[in-house]
């Protein structure tokens, strides 16, 4: 398949770790994105790539989590001292170009558990 | 504060009836809609959109509707089928702005059609 793969699925880990989630976004798009969906609520934004730039980080909680995307393809968010607020299913997304009228295609995301 | 809201949290139908689920606004800047449909373990699928120059958009059997003088979008889908029991997301985005590409999920509501 030629979907956006996200890895891992699962990742617990202990409070106070560094974590790396990973996304593969779909061949050709150029536009990525990470959002972020808590227990019982919808996904929010976290951060838009537009190529290698991060053209919006506004919605990252803070300086804790930082992402990149060196080769405009796959992108990686990393998370340092986790806390068990930041447990959630992180959800990568890619599009064609950025913009509305560009449908975003969503991976599976990874479920991120912090005991 | 919630810019989208998806005040029913569950909804049950009978298979072949209509299921409506309806979704609000508060943000006037918004001017394109979206439906995001997930099952558990995937990642949301997009379903349908709407701009705000329109007020209703037909696929198939699914069909949303517009009221902008009451920021309020509603997803018909008709005749409901076992295989569309999944959460529904209500999303929304703003042309204008660096928000064109973000998108604001509401809650969700799961729906459930049944055989």
């Amino acid at each position: 398949g030629a979907g956006v793969s996200q890895t891992p699925s699962n990742k617990v880990t202990e409070k106070g770790k560094y974590v790396e989630l990973r996304c593969d976004p779909i061949s050709g798009h150029t536009a990525l994105y990470w959002y972020r969906q808590s227990l019982g609520q919808g996904p929010e934004f976290l951060i838009y790539f537009q190529g290698t730039g991060a053209a919006d980080d506004s919605g990252l909680p803070n300086d804790r989590f930082f992402a990149v995307r060196p080769e405009g393809s796959v992108s990686t968010l990393k998370i340092q001292r986790t806390e068990r607020g930041d447990s959630a299913v992180y959800l990568c997304a890619s599009s064609l170009m950025g913009g509305q009228n560009t449908e975003a295609f969503f991976g599976q995301g990874t479920r991120l558990t912090v005991v | 504060d919630q810019q989208v809201k998806q005040n029913s949290p569950s909804l049950s139908v009978q298979e072949g009836r209509i299921s409506i689920l309806n979704c609000d606004y508060t943000n006037s800047m918004f001017d394109y809609f979206l439906w995001y449909k997930k099952y558990p373990a995937e990642g949301p699928t997009f379903l349908i959109s709407i701009s705000s120059i329109k007020d209703k958009n037909e696929d198939g059997r699914f069909t949303v509707f517009l009221n902008k003088s009451a920021k309020h979008l509603s997803l018909h889908i008709v005749p409901s089928q076992p295989g569309d029991s999944a959460v529904y997301f209500c999303a929304a985005s703003a042309s204008s702005g660096a928000g064109s590409y973000q998108l604001t999920f509401g809650k969700g509501t799961k729906l459930s059609v049944i055989p």
